[in-house]
């Protein structure tokens, strides 16, 4: 069946530090992936996206590649900011239903 | 526009009580789904209403019923609940349910069953 696999939290960096989230997916057939962002007491908001292998995702300085050789989606991003404090949710669609990753929690301090 | 909107933000009702959520979208999308959300975890499907129509009940019991009134609108209506049930309600819709289009989110319901 398919799945998401999210690396465990939670994550605690220095303003500034260099972030990565590793997610790594199981599935048939061609996959679209996602990032979601959840702020403390919100709904998830909608990071990026990737629809095909070697696709490049990015957004407010995040960024995500479609690795279908190694089945993985890893977040990055080069200089995280206190504001970027939240939990991140990789998933994937297989055109029915969306399968998420139990979620990582990252914490900034200045 | 990409906004979904969820009233009420918050709910406390006691295991007798009838009470409804509603979900609302403006993007024109065909799809829109129900999920619960307990601390700490990702949300969990609940149902799925596609062109207006039940396409996907996630077992979930039957003291949670869902609505799709119109095209924009989702409700969801709870009665007899349990405490295991206070949760995030999330309310997310997409342009169609297949196709692997994007879903998005509103800001959810707090729920506290008493």
């Amino acid at each position: 069946g398919n799945s998401v696999t999210q690396m465990e939290g939670p994550v605690t960096l220095s303003e500034e530090a260099f972030l990565t989230i590793n997610c790594t997916y199981t599935a048939t057939g061609y996959p679209s992936l996602f990032w979601y962002v959840q702020y403390p007491g919100e709904g998830l908001q909608l990071l990026l996206k990737a629809t095909k292998a070697d696709d490049k995702g990015s957004n407010k300085g995040f960024e995500a590649t479609y690795r279908k050789e190694t089945t993985s989606f890893h977040l990055e991003k080069g200089s995280v900011q206190v504001s970027d404090s939240a939990v991140y949710f990789c998933a994937l669609s297989d055109g029915n239903q969306f399968y998420f990753g139990t979620g990582t929690s990252l914490t900034v301090i200045p | 526009d990409t906004e979904v909107t969820q009233t009420p933000k918050h709910l406390v009702m006691g295991m007798t009580n009838k009470k409804s959520l509603k979900c609302e979208q403006h993007m024109g999308h065909r799809a829109m789904y129900w999920y619960k959300q307990k601390a700490k975890k990702p949300p969990e499907l609940m149902f799925v209403y596609s062109y207006e129509k039940l396409s996907i009940n996630e077992s979930v019991p039957s003291r949670f019923s869902p609505e799709c009134p119109n095209s924009s609108l989702l409700n969801l209506h709870l009665h007899a609940l349990q405490p295991e049930d206070s949760a995030l309600y999330l309310c997310a819709s997409s342009r169609q349910a297949t196709n692997s289009y994007e879903q998005y989110f509103g800001p959810g319901t707090r729920l506290t069953v008493t």
